[in-house]
């Protein structure tokens, strides 16, 4: 099986840049994943990495180290729309996703 | 965008009684699957299918799930026997093959069943 630990509330204020971290206790780790919520909505892919090392995506970047079964998702110039919920999931070879249990982003003024 | 579209966006049903929820992955893709969401919780894997069969389920899924693709469109999710902690949002996805990972699941935009 599969656990993920994240922060569960992060506050930040707008233009800043927030890293929420993800560590993670798995059998058959395949890679990292980063989804978005915001209230009432579906999850939205952010990013994967599946090599170790930092993968960017405009002002999103994710991190992976597997020889420390950690991984990060780092936000810079922090907009009030990226108030949402962040989950890390880990994949199996199968595809199927085990998420964590999210991380609550406030950004404020 | 292509989009994952399902019906209906919220069903309220009574303890017992049997649900269908319904899915139409996006057109080219090839495996599919059901996630919950309890609210305030996380999202929590039930099922995967491919090829017109189950590849992998959860604990949650025990015998009163079960899926279907009748046609070649639609994906659906029945619960037999609906208990009050079947309460949750329930959330298609789908992707193209094994490799579009990288790319993310596409999710659609959820039913949200409560039991009473």
């Amino acid at each position: 099986g599969q656990s993920l630990e994240q922060p569960s509330e992060v506050t930040a204020v707008e233009g800043a840049i927030v890293q929420i971290n993800c560590t993670y206790q798995t059998s058959g780790f395949y890679g990292l994943s980063w989804y978005q919520q915001h209230d009432g909505g579906a999850p939205t892919f952010l990013s994967y990495n599946g090599l170790d090392g930092l993968e960017e995506t405009g002002r999103f970047s994710s991190f992976l180290s597997r020889s420390d079964s950690y991984g990060y998702l780092l936000l810079q110039e922090l907009q009030m729309k990226d108030s949402a919920s962040y989950f890390c999931a880990a994949s199996n070879a199968g595809n199927m996703l085990t998420f964590g249990g999210g991380t609550r982003l406030m950004v404020k003024p | 965008e292509p989009e994952v579209t399902q019906t209906p966006s919220h069903q309220v049903t009574q303890m017992g009684q049997e649900v269908i929820l319904r899915c139409v992955p996006i057109s080219n893709h090839l495996y599919f699957y059901w996630y919950r969401q309890i609210l305030g919780q996380k999202v929590e894997f039930l099922v995967s299918f491919y090829n017109n069969e189950i590849s992998e389920k959860s604990e949650i899924f025990d015998d009163q799930f079960s899926v279907e693709r009748p046609d070649g469109s639609n994906f659906t999710l029945k619960i037999r026997s609906t208990k009050l902690e079947d309460s949750a949002m329930y959330f298609c996805a789908s992707n193209r093959d094994r490799d579009s990972i990288s790319r993310g699941y596409t999710f659609g935009s959820g039913t949200r069943l409560t039991v009473v």
